[in-house]
């Protein structure tokens, strides 16, 4: 147990569609990175924030937002879903600002959009 | 720009044998090199790591050498086993330019045969 927590651990929408992906970090974790993880592309990069605020970007889509709220949980909102957003979303914490590189990750949400 | 490239799987070897998943990177400046492993069903868990050259990273048996002259961090062990069944991920994470995250390469699926 990594001590990150994702909910939902799976999820089933339709295109068009919005949704809302939840993380809460290991206890004493500031930073929080939200990856997806699809066979295609593997594992990417979308978004990493550290005690609130946005801390680096990566491919994240202009439909895609995340936000980490003060008690450091994060959110990553889907929308106007499309099927190739369809993947394993990962959440990832560490307890540093400049990273380390060790990260600890979440069991992810399998988002399956039809 | 940062990448990584480690072997296509998947590979299946049976248990006591040899593993060598290869990896290589493409980084400006000294970027610290990792492996992480996801077993069926988890999250990724940091392996090993090495942040410069010639550092050798080791954990459960596995070993990686960061090698700056071949730009390689090949992953080995020596006798695997069942339990070492999983996706192993080779990762750069490079802080120039205030870039902080880290880039994967595709993972490798391991199987390992009683």
């Amino acid at each position: 147990d990594s001590g990150v927590t994702q909910t939902p651990k799976h999820l089933i929408t339709a295109t068009g569609q919005r949704v809302t992906l939840r993380c809460s970090p290991r206890s004493g974790d500031l930073s929080v990175y939200w990856y997806q993880q699809s066979l295609d592309q593997g594992l990417q990069f979308l978004i990493q924030y550290y005690n609130g605020e946005e801390r680096a970007k990566g491919n994240i889509l202009e439909r895609f937002s995340a936000q980490q709220f003060p008690d450091l949980h994060s959110e990553l909102n889907l929308s106007s879903l499309e099927l190739g957003d369809s993947a394993l979303y990962f959440c990832a914490s560490s307890v540093a600002k400049a990273g380390t590189g060790e990260l600890f990750f979440g069991e992810g949400s399998r988002l399956t959009v039809l | 720009g940062n990448s990584v490239t480690q072997m296509e799987g998947p590979v299946t070897l049976s248990e006591e044998a040899f593993l060598t998943i290869n990896c290589t990177y493409t980084a400006t400046g000294y970027p610290s090199l990792f492996w992480y492993v996801q077993y069926p069903g988890e999250g990724l868990q940091l392996l090993l790591k090495a942040t410069k050259a010639d550092d050798k990273g080791s954990n459960k048996g596995f070993e990686a050498t960061y090698r700056k002259e071949t730009t390689s961090f090949h992953l080995e062990k020596g006798s695997v086993q069942v339990s070492d069944s999983a996706v192993y991920f080779c990762a750069l994470m490079n802080s120039q330019g205030g870039s902080e995250k880290l880039v994967f390469g595709k993972g490798t699926k391991l199987t390992v045969n009683p």
